[in-house]
C-alpha cells in the first residue's frame, strides 16, 4: 500500500523567511496530493492541494509542488507570519481509493 | 462554509465499555469517513462509506469497530469494548462526491480509555 514520508518533523524559521516542508510518497498510481494544516487542538484544515497532472500550484503566499519521477512534493510558504505556526501534514490517495495516507506531520514554528 | 460537526468533544469511558461517536456530515456530501490521530501522531484511516456501505478499511478497522448511518444526517462510529490503545482523537470528515477529492474534516473526539 501507499506510505508517505515527511520531513522535517520540525522547523523553525524566522518571521519573513520562507519555509519548506517535504513529502515522499511509494506507489505511483498516487494522483493526489493535499496538505492540511492543524493548529493545537483543532481540525485538520485544507490549505492547498495539486493532482498529478499538474506539477506547481500557488495560493497567495502557499505552493506546493510535485515531481511524479521522483515521487515526491513540497509545501513552500514564503512570507511566513506567526499564524503560520501549526503542524502540517501531507498525504497522498490513489486513484480510485477512498482513504488518504498522511505523513507525520512537520510542526512549524514562526519565530517573531 | 459549511462545517462537519461532532459530538462529543471529549468522552471518557472505561475499557471493555461501547462508546458511540457521532458526526453530522455536510448536508450534500456522499461520502464519508472516520478518521483517529493518536496524540503527538499521524492522523490514520479507519473506514470510508458511501452508498450505506462500507466502500473501504484499514487493518485498525476490525470486528470491534462499526459504522453506521441511522437517519439522513448522523454518521455513527461504535467501539464495542474499549481498550486502552483505542484512546485518540477521532474525526469524521465528508466529502462531497467520487470526483471532488476536497476532504472536510470534523473538530474531532477525544476518547480516553481508562
Amino acid at each position: 500500500g501507499e506510505n508517505v514520508e515527511q520531513h522535517p518533523s520540525t522547523l523553525s524559521v524566522q518571521e519573513g523567511d520562507s519555509a519548506v516542508i517535504k513529502c515522499t510518497y511509494s506507489d505511483s498510481a498516487s494522483n493526489y496530493f493535499p496538505w492540511y494544516k492543524q493548529e493545537l487542538g483543532k481540525r485538520p484544515q485544507l490549505i492547498i492541494d495539486i493532482r498529478s497532472n499538474v506539477g506547481e500550484k500557488k495560493d497567495q503566499r502557499i505552493a506546493v509542488t510535485l515531481n511524479k519521477t521522483a515521487k515526491h512534493f513540497s509545501l513552500h510558504i514564503t512570507e511566513t507570519q506567526p499564524e503560520d505556526s501549526a503542524v502540517y501534514f501531507c498525504a497522498a490517495k490513489i486513484q480510485g481509493a477512498q482513504k488518504l495516507v498522511f505523513g507525520q506531520g512537520t510542526r512549524l514554528t514562526i519565530n517573531p | 462554509e459549511p462545517e462537519v460537526t461532532q459530538t462529543p468533544s471529549h468522552q471518557v469511558t472505561q475499557m471493555g465499555q461501547e462508546v458511540i461517536l457521532r458526526c453530522v456530515p455536510i448536508s450534500n456530501h456522499l461520502y464519508f469517513y472516520w478518521y483517529r490521530q493518536i496524540l503527538g501522531q499521524k492522523v490514520e484511516f479507519l473506514v470510508s462509506f458511501y452508498n450505506n456501505e462500507i466502500s473501504e478499511k484499514s487493518e485498525i478497522f476490525d470486528d470491534q469497530f462499526s459504522v453506521e448511518r441511522p437517519d439522513g444526517s448522523n454518521f455513527t462510529l461504535k467501539i464495542r469494548s474499549t481498550k486502552l490503545e483505542d484512546s485518540a482523537m477521532y474525526f469524521c470528515a465528508s466529502r462531497l462526491t467520487g470526483v471532488v477529492e476536497k476532504l472536510f474534516f470534523g473538530s474531532g473526539t477525544q476518547l480516553s480509555v481508562l
